[in-house]
């Protein structure tokens, strides 16, 4: 089953605009990572971020993790055409998998379009 | 160094056939998993493999099975094939399973094209 919602479920946006995603988890965690998947191909990692930090950046990607809320957001500034993907969060949680953190529990994604 | 290679790309399957799928990972990682996209249920994890032993499994019947090879090369299996099984198989794999620092690149997991299975 699938760790929670991402939100929303699709977005449309215009180059050089910022786009922000968010995903909602339904359990503790140990860490939370986002993927980009182009076209029904294979994923791609894009940045971690552990249950004690509150935001990471990796150039133009901007995380955010509030496990109060069980909630993280993905904002990517100056969107490029080459940005158009669907990107997921997914969660480790070792208390169900103790050290497997191999295990990824995926949300259920945001389809992103950026048009020229 | 080459990515995670997925085989067969494609395969079309009828009702009650099985079918292999094969996964090379990367080159030096020992822990490959298995997971299983399609529009309904989204992405949802199959199982993990870490030297050879089967280390997790996802909520799936018993008619899905995998093994790992010496050279870490992992293979899974769908027997009984039933139309519900079309989707896109995905691989991943890593160097071993992952640890509590942020930046350990065991936490990463790298992902093969998959293979779209077409059950008819």
């Amino acid at each position: 089953s699938q760790q929670g919602e991402e939100d929303p479920q699709a977005l449309s946006i215009q180059e050089g605009e910022n786009a922000t995603m968010n995903c909602s988890y339904k359990t503790s965690i140990n860490n939370l990572q986002w993927y980009r998947q182009n076209s029904g191909r294979g994923l791609v990692h894009l940045i971690l971020i552990r249950s004690n930090e509150r935001e990471k950046h990796s150039g133009r990607l901007r995380v955010t993790l509030d496990t109060s809320k069980k909630s993280s957001s993905l904002l990517i500034t100056a969107s490029r055409a080459a940005d158009t993907a669907s990107y997921f969060c997914a969660t480790v949680n070792w208390v169900s998998s103790p050290g497997t953190a191999s295990k990824l529990t995926f949300g259920t994604g945001t389809r992103l379009q950026v048009t020229l | 160094k080459a990515g995670v290679t997925q085989t067969p790309r494609y395969l079309i399957k009828t009702r009650g056939q099985q079918v292999t799928l094969s996964c090379s990972p990367i080159s030096g990682h020992r822990s490959v998993s298995w997971y299983q996209q399609t529009p309904g249920q989204g992405l949802q994890f199959l199982f993990e493999y870490f030297s050879e032993t089967q280390r997790n499994k996802g909520n799936f019947p018993g008619r899905f099975s995998g093994r790992q090879f010496s050279n870490s090369r992992s293979e899974m299996n769908v027997s009984t094939l039933e139309l519900g099984d079309s989707a896109l198989y995905l691989c991943a794999s890593s160097s071993g399973p992952g640890t509590s620092g942020s930046s350990d690149p065991k936490n990463i997991q790298y992902f093969g094209a998959g293979t779209r299975l077409s059950v008819l």
